[in-house]
């Protein structure tokens, strides 16, 4: 079962910020942060991850609280194409690096 | 820098049949994961292959068996197909180097059993 427990669906205003929250609350010490998105029938694409400071790369914005147990992804400026459903994943485990996936929260950006 | 590739795109099968899909890793990766991933579902880890050995299963049947070449590229096998095996099936490339290292997905096979 996934360790991870989003909302289903969002919606977000193209041009602002969409926050896209995770909770975590049994995450460990060692395992990571990350995020995925699904465009339709499309592969996965990573976003970002983390273990515990937050994070920002050319995509998107890592947050995570201090104590782990949530986290969340923001999309400063959303766009039409940023369209997907948005996948949060602990790393459960070192020698195989295997994402158990849940079901996602399914994020409109609409005009 | 090539990505990760799979082919078929599509593929149309009846029950009892047998099926292989094919991936391409993505250049200087050496770990290969098969994911289903069913209608309306999130994916779903099948297993894993690291220097043409499994590494990691989860929980599918046996009839569901893998092969990573020299070369890192990989088969997914799967034998006595059911409706339920009608998904699409993902693969993704990784370097195996450690819990800090990200997974990139190929574009997927539809496979559709009749």
């Amino acid at each position: 079962d996934a360790k991870t427990t989003q909302p289903p669906s969002m919606d977000c205003a193209e041009g602002r910020a969409a926050n896209l929250p995770c909770n975590h609350s049994t995450i460990s010490g060692n395992e990571y942060v990350y995020w995925y998105r699904q465009i339709h029938s499309q592969g996965p694409q990573y976003i970002i991850h983390g273990l515990k400071n937050n994070e920002t790369n050319e995509m998107a914005s890592l947050i995570i609280t201090e104590d782990r147990k949530s986290s969340t992804l923001i999309l400063p400026h959303a766009t039409l194409r940023d369209t997907a459903v948005y996948y949060c994943i602990v790393r459960v485990s070192y020698n195989t690096d295997k994402l158990i996936f849940g079901t996602g929260t399914r994020l409109q950006v609409f005009p | 820098e090539t990505g990760v590739t799979q082919s078929p795109t599509h593929l149309i099968k009846t029950r009892g049949q047998q099926v292989t899909l094919r991936c391409s890793s993505q250049s200087g990766h050496n770990t290969v994961s098969w994911y289903q991933q069913a209608l309306g579902q999130g994916p779903q880890f099948i297993f894993q292959y690291y220097r043409e050995e499994e590494n990691g299963r989860g929980n599918f049947p046996p009839r569901f068996s893998g092969l990573q070449f020299p070369n890192y590229s990989s088969e997914l096998n799967v034998n006595a197909l059911e409706l339920d095996d009608s998904a699409l099936y993902l693969c993704a490339s990784s370097r195996l180097t450690g819990a800090d290292n990200e997974q990139f997905f190929g574009p997927g096979t539809r496979l559709t059993v009749l």
